[in-house]
């Protein structure tokens, strides 16, 4: 139940594509939802983050999805970036730990 | 923005030493500091949240008495891996909350990892 399924596990864009990657999740408790954005050998940095009572919440090029009765969301990039080429982690909060997903490698091709 | 350190970046150890990792926040305060662990392609693990001044809380299936976990004060915590072993070579990530503004409880903020190789 403290799972959070993500997908795809890789995904390659063209230059100025949308990058998609969604998540869902079991538990009703979890009460608080960012997104990581890592590079190799680095520690995550948070995005973007989204509370339940929120359909959507975009900022710049970034974009959550929120489908609350569902259990679903997702992140959008938009005119995606070879700079933007990296591992991604949803995450979920109940308390104050942090679930994460199981990353999505992003390649943005030029 | 709210900043956190790791040191050091890179170890290198035998196996049977013990090795210290430490994690601070340098521009806030942080009540709560949590330790992961990264293996290759994987995703991160909750390893333990240590609260300042008190004992941490350990994950299911980590074993304490291996890595001891320090909250001695609002901006530093210690992670110490005891007696390592190869397969303790891992990526440690530490992560803060801050106390109050910059985000408040919401927020964790992570460090830059620390790469452990256990020869």
């Amino acid at each position: 139940q403290q799972q959070v399924k993500q997908s795809p596990q890789s995904l390659i864009v063209q230059k100025g594509g949308i990058s998609i990657i969604n998540c869902a999740y079991e538990n009703t408790a979890f009460d608080y939802f960012p997104w990581y954005q890592q590079f190799p050998g680095k520690g995550p940095a948070l995005l973007i983050a989204i509370r339940p009572d929120v359909s959507e919440k975009k900022e710049g090029r970034f974009t959550i999805s929120f489908n609350k009765s569902a259990k679903q969301f997702s992140l959008h990039i938009m005119d995606s970036q070879p700079g933007d080429s990296a591992t991604y982690f949803c995450a979920a909060r109940a308390g104050s730990r942090l679930t994460f997903g199981e990353g999505t490698q992003l390649t943005v091709n030029p | 923005g709210a900043v956190v350190s790791q040191h050091p970046s890179r170890v290198i150890c035998k196996s049977g030493t013990s090795v210290k990792i430490e994690c601070r926040s340098l521009d806030f305060q942080a009540t709560t500091m949590f330790w992961y662990r990264q293996f290759p392609k994987q995703s991160l693990m909750l390893m333990a949240t240590s609260n300042e001044g008190s004992k941490a809380t350990y994950e299911q299936g980590v074993e304490k008495d291996k890595f001891l976990i320090n909250h001695a004060s609002l901006t530093l915590s210690t992670l110490t891996v005891t007696s390592a072993h190869p397969e303790d070579s891992s990526f440690y990530i530490c992560s803060a909350q801050p106390q109050s503004g910059a985000g408040g409880r919401d927020t964790q903020y992570f460090g830059p990892g620390t790469r452990l190789t256990v020869l």
